[in-house]
């Protein structure tokens, strides 16, 4: 089946860093994907739509120029969390629709 | 606004049934899912419903929708150890996007031997 791969699945950075997670699609084109954020014991919630060739779409509240998305190809979307500060810290997941909704394994993201 | 409301916890002996169940808000929302999320991994799709049906089974799962009291509920016969995990319901909101959807904040389900 459709298989979508997150990398990297954990990642430890100091504050002011940036940090990139990369979302691939293996065996479909995805013209949409999908980043979410998951805080513990808090539900998914989405933070933007990611579009192949254009520009991402913030959800309300998320800020774009921290967390910058790049839709270059069908198969690849990138997360770049800029700046990180510690209330950053959080897992991360995205998804690509293909016939159906297909989501990554997730980042966990730890700032200090 | 738009809400998905599950219980936070359930504990459950292996081979009795685990009943899930969720509430929504939007009643425009086209399909309804169940997710479930093993520890450290990401969310599985385990079934959906579209809003016209009332029920669907699928092996241990039965899926009940009840659109009226806008009400969900995942069955999941002869549980497992291996079937603890979150369970996540979901709605896909307005439009129908399964990219937008609105996700509960997930059901613990603990199976005890």
């Amino acid at each position: 089946g459709a298989v979508v791969s997150q990398h990297p699945s954990r990642v430890i950075c100091k504050s002011g860093t940036s940090v990139k997670i990369e979302c691939r699609s293996l065996d479909f084109q995805a013209t949409t994907m999908f980043w979410y954020r998951q805080f513990p014991k808090q539900s998914l919630m989405l933070m933007a739509t990611s579009n192949e060739g254009s520009k991402a779409t913030y959800e309300q509240g998320v800020e774009k120029d921290k967390f910058l998305i790049n839709h270059a190809s069908l198969t690849l979307s990138t997360l770049t969390v800029t700046s990180a500060h510690p209330e950053d810290s959080s897992f991360y997941i995205c998804s690509a629709r293909g016939e159906k909704l297909f989501f990554g394994s997730g980042t966990q993201l730890s700032v200090l | 606004g738009e809400d998905v409301e599950q219980s936070l916890f359930l504990s459950v002996r292996e081979g009795d049934s685990s009943v899930i169940n969720c509430t929504y808000t939007d009643s425009s929302s086209t399909y309804l899912y169940w997710y479930k999320q093993e520890p450290g991994a990401g969310l599985q799709l385990l079934t959906y419903i579209f809003s016209n049906m009332d029920m669907k089974q699928d092996q241990r799962l039965t899926v009940l929708l009840n659109k009226k009291d806008k009400h969900l509920s995942l069955r999941i016969a002869d549980t497992q150890t291996g079937d603890s995990a979150i369970y996540f319901c979901a709605e896909s909101g307005h439009g129908g996007s399964q990219g937008n959807l609105i996700f509960g904040k997930g059901t613990k389900l603990s199976v005890k031997p």
